[in-house]
């Protein structure tokens, strides 16, 4: 069975862009949070999607935002890039909200760099 | 204050070490994940406990909820344990919230 899969891989853009970034989850999983990790730091919380809606979003500006699919798969939009957004984006999905009893399945990530 | 801390930042060991990296955390935690990423950022997780003791070939996890302290212990240390090893905090709205990370470089 596939695991949670991102893409791009990889992307360049330059400041004032826009970037969409996908992420599937593993077949049968319901909830999918996005992670944002700056070179040398730990990941940080964006959101948290379940069944469709936002059930958690972290101190990030409105500049970011998210969505998720009738299939579950969902998409990090980032408008207006700064230089500081360029870092490792993680999703991870699980059968239900992250908690005491789920297990967070992490992508390989999508590695943004700005320009 | 972050809210999860670890230590140490830095871990250099020869093969058949035994190691420590501890995470210390000051909110309210429903649980805690002891998480492994490689270099490229493939995250896997090792380890979920909200009470204990859980053990898993080399690695064992344990946790004091009334410390607010988790310890991460690998025996018989080898190369291919060199990773960076996370702690994340399950808290409020089931987020995690992570610490910064211990790169841990296992020498032959």
């Amino acid at each position: 069975d596939a695991g949670v899969t991102q893409s791009p891989t990889h992307l360049i853009k330059t400041r004032g862009q826009h970037v969409t970034l996908r992420c599937s989850p593993i077949s049968g999983h319901k909830s999918v949070s996005w992670y944002q990790q700056v070179l040398g730091q730990g990941p940080q919380f964006i959101f948290q999607y379940y069944e469709k809606e936002e059930r958690g979003r972290g101190n990030f500006p409105d500049r970011f935002s998210a969505r998720q699919f009738p299939n579950y798969s969902s998409e990090l939009n980032v408008n207006a890039l700064l230089l500081g957004d360029s870092a490792l984006y993680l999703c991870a999905s699980s059968l239900g909200l992250a908690g005491v009893r789920e297990t967070q399945y992490f992508g390989p990530g999508t590695r943004l760099l700005v320009l | 204050k972050n809210e999860v801390e670890q230590s140490p930042q830095n871990l250099t060991a020869q093969e058949g070490e035994f190691i420590t990296i501890n995470c210390s955390y000051s909110v309210g935690i429903s649980a805690l994940h002891w998480l492994q990423q490689h270099p490229g950022g493939g995250i896997v997780s090792l380890f979920m406990l909200s009470s204990g003791k859980k053990k898993h070939g080399r690695l064992i996890a344990t946790i004091n909820i009334q410390e607010k302290h988790s310890s991460l212990h690998i025996t018989a240390s080898h190369p291919r344990d060199s990773a960076v090893y996370i702690c994340a905090a399950v808290t409020s709205g089931s987020r995690l919230t992570f610490g910064e990370g211990t790169q841990l470089t296992v020498n032959p």
